[in-house]
């Protein structure tokens, strides 16, 4: 079976430092991966997707990056933390780009203070 | 715009109290509309894809249901631990990402 892991679980930030976001899957060869970012009472935001190593998409332009270094991990960085990146951020993998559903990490909360 | 929208933000249910939770959206040519259940500080948790309208899937106390405009999730005689954030979400039509609706919070009392 798959497993998808994420980790810190949490996390607590001063504004203006780095941040790197760790996602790992397991069980299946080729996911397409995404990073989400859900703030307190909103929906999911896509941030990125990842087709494949070293191939990352970018849906909202912002102090965050992401990169894939491997066929299984997915990274989520910033050299600089904003007040505003703060949230709740999710790593979420699909057996194919198009039409099929996504299965979610646990999440890392994350707050910049 | 493709849109997903759902309705009621919340829902209070006592124990036992049936209800529905729906999920509308205007995109074109659906092509899979899914369900997951979010508890609080976690990842969402995936339930159901539904394909095409008339189509049905259940699981425990959860019925979801699929016509050409919109999608009901049944919650039949719930329980306390059915207390969760649900969502819906579908391809855009024009993309293969996927629209999350802003979520249904149900909190079921004993």
């Amino acid at each position: 079976s798959q497993t998808i892991h994420q980790w810190p679980a949490t996390l607590v930030q001063p504004v203006g430092s780095p941040l790197s976001l760790e996602c790992t899957v397991e069980g299946t060869s080729n996911p397409n991966l995404y990073w989400y970012r859900q703030a307190a009472g909103r929906g999911l935001q896509l941030l990125f997707y990842s087709v494949g190593i070293g191939q990352i998409s970018s849906e909202v332009p912002q102090n965050l990056s992401a990169s894939r270094p491997q066929d299984r991990q997915f990274i989520l960085s910033s050299k600089k933390l904003l007040l505003s990146d703060s949230g709740f951020y999710l790593c979420a993998w699909s057996w194919e780009l198009s039409y099929n559903e996504q299965f979610f990490g646990p999440g890392t909360r994350l707050t910049v203070l | 715009e493709d849109q997903v929208t759902q309705s009621p933000e919340a829902l209070r249910l006592q124990e036992g109290e049936s209800s529905s939770l729906n999920c509308s959206y205007t995109v074109s040519g659906l092509r899979g509309l899914f369900w997951y259940r979010q508890d609080p500080g976690k990842g969402p948790e995936f339930l159901f894809t539904l394909y095409s309208a008339g189509e049905e899937k259940e699981k425990e106390r959860l019925k979801a249901t699929l016509t050409k405009k919109e999608s009901f999730l049944h919650i039949t005689a719930p329980k306390p631990e059915d207390s969760a954030t649900y969502l819906c979400a579908v391809p855009p039509s024009n993309d293969y990402k996927l629209s999350f609706g802003a979520g249904t919070t149900v909190t079921v009392r004993a």
